[in-house]
C-alpha cells in the first residue's frame, strides 16, 4: 500500500512567492493533517480534516496560509505571500477515524529567501 | 490546556546499552499515548501507542513503553540500542473520541554512539 506522499520534497521561494504543498493520503483515511516543524517550535497544527471537511485551522496561521481538500485523496496547502520565517518543513499525515495513530509523509522542507 | 514534556532534549549511549525516553503528559480525559521516530530528513514513523488495559505496550524494533497514571508518565524504553535507533523521538498524546490531533513534545534526540 502506498503511504502519505507530498510534493515536493524541496521548495526554494523568494519572499513573497506563493507555494503550494501537495498531498496524498493513505488510500481509505479519511482524517487529514497538516503540521509544521521547526527546530524552535517543533510540531504545529496547521489545519485538521475528517471527510473533507474542515475541522480546525490553526488560529495563528490564518492570514497566510490556506488548506484545501479538494477530494478524498489529495489535499493542497498554500502559503501566500511566503516571508522568511515560513522556512520550514511541512508535514502531512493521516488516519482512518481517531485511531490515536498518524501515518506520515516525508515532508516537504521549503526554504524562503 | 494539554502538555506534553520531555525533559530530555538529548541522550547518548552507546551501542548495546538500555536506553529510557521520558515522558510527561497533562491531559483531560480519555486519551491515546504514543510514541514516534524521526529520523534526519523524514517524516514521523509510530513506534507505538496506549489507550487501556497493560500499562506496558510493546512496540516495533524492541521498543516498548510504560503508562503511568499516578506519574502522568509514558517513558519508552529498549533494553539493547542499535546505532540505527539513532534517531529524534516524540512522545504525543491525543483525544480518543471526537475532534482529535496529537499534541507532540519537543522530542529527545537519541544518538547511538558505536
Amino acid at each position: 500500500d502506498a503511504g502519505v506522499t507530498q510534493t515536493p520534497r524541496h521548495e526554494v521561494a523568494e519572499k513573497g512567492q506563493t507555494i503550494i504543498l501537495k498531498c496524498e493520503p493513505v488510500s481509505g483515511h479519511n482524517d487529514l493533517f497538516w503540521y509544521r516543524q521547526t527546530k524552535i517550535q517543533g510540531l504545529e497544527l496547521l489545519s485538521y480534516f475528517r471527510s473533507k471537511s474542515l475541522m480546525e485551522d490553526g488560529g495563528a496561521f490564518k492570514d497566510r496560509f490556506k488548506a484545501e481538500m479538494l477530494n478524498s485523496s489529495f489535499s493542497t496547502l498554500k502559503i501566500q505571500p511566503t516571508e522568511p520565517k515560513d522556512s520550514a518543513v511541512y508535514l502531512c499525515a493521516s488516519s482512518f477515524g481517531n485511531t490515536g495513530q498518524l501515518y506520515f509523509g516525508e515532508g516537504s522542507k521549503l526554504t524562503v529567501l | 490546556t494539554q502538555t506534553v514534556s520531555q525533559s530530555d532534549a538529548h541522550v547518548t549511549v552507546f551501542e548495546g546499552d538500555s536506553v529510557e525516553l521520558r515522558c510527561n503528559y497533562s491531559y483531560g480525559g480519555s486519551i491515546y499515548l504514543s510514541w514516534y521516530i524521526q529520523h534526519h530528513g523524514h517524516g514521523l514513523q509510530f513506534l507505538l501507542k496506549y489507550y487501556s488495559g497493560n500499562p506496558v505496550v510493546q512496540g516495533v524494533n524492541g521498543f516498548e513503553a510504560e503508562f503511568s497514571k499516578s506519574d502522568s508518565s509514558f517513558h519508552l524504553r529498549k533494553a539493547s540500542v542499535h546505532w540505527s535507533d539513532s534517531a529524534v523521538y516524540f512522545c504525543a498524546v491525543s483525544a480518543s473520541s471526537g475532534s482529535w490531533q496529537l499534541i507532540f513534545g519537543s522530542g529527545t534526540q537519541l544518538t547511538v554512539m558505536p
